[in-house]
């Protein structure tokens, strides 16, 4: 079974750019999280999409948004890039609700995003 | 607000001794509990879960345990290796799993 796949893994962009970062989850997973890892804060959750619906979201700005498609892939945006945003972005699947998930998370690799 | 706190920022210990991490939690009454590995540069890999129901879980070398009273779950390895130098981090959840917040780890060493 295919594991979370993150891309691209490695960017670098400017000040005031956007950048667009996408994730495939396992197959049969519906529940996408994305996280912000960084040395100083750890892994901040950013927001977590399950049916196409944004289920959960973190302390973040509106510069940074997401998606769902039908087929369980996501996508996370973030528009006018500050310095600040440089980080791994981290995306984990989940398998659907229910009583027998307990939540355990499977992570993608990251894409580790680096603002100039 | 919910909090979570692990015990040191990094953890040296020698080469077949238990390392002992601690994980307390605050505004929080988590359904389950769960402990991953994450090595540099590499995405978390999932550990082990406890339910607030069990006091105790195992899993080959590893050992966790979950007082709901003092809010509070300890990570063990026994017999460690310079193999299990990692960061840990533990995270607890509610029952709908869908926000699951991270500690900030410990980053833990074992010298041979």
């Amino acid at each position: 079974k295919a594991g979370v796949t993150q891309t691209p893994r490695y960017l670098i962009k400017t000040r005031g750019q956007q950048v667009t970062l996408s994730c495939s989850p396992i197959s049969g997973h519906r529940s996408v999280s994305w996280y912000q890892q960084t040395p100083g804060q750890g892994l901040q959750f950013l927001f977590e999409y399950f049916s196409e619906t944004q289920r959960n979201k973190g302390n973040f700005p509106g510069r940074f948004s997401g998606r769902q498609f039908s087929n369980s892939r996501s996508e996370m945006n973030v528009s006018t890039l500050e310095l600040g945003d440089s980080a791994l972005y981290l995306c984990a699947s989940s398998p659907s609700p229910g009583q027998k998930n307990t939540g355990e998370l499977f992570f993608g690799e990251g894409s580790r995003l680096t603002v100039l | 607000s919910q909090k979570i706190e692990q015990n040191s920022e990094a953890l040296n210990i020698q080469e077949g001794k238990t390392a002992t991490l601690t994980c307390n939690y605050t505004n929080y009454s988590p359904a389950y509990l769960q402990w991953y590995r994450q090595d540099p540069g590499r995405g978390p890999v999932f550990l082990l879960l406890i339910r607030e129901n069990e006091k105790e879980k195992r899993k080959e070398r590893l050992k966790v345990t979950f007082d709901t009273t003092l809010k509070q779950s300890l990570f063990h390895i026994t017999a460690s290796q310079p193999a299990d130098s990692a960061t840990y981090l533990c995270a607890p959840s509610d029952s709908s799993a869908s926000k699951i917040i991270f500690g900030s780890g410990t980053r833990l060493s074992i010298r041979p």
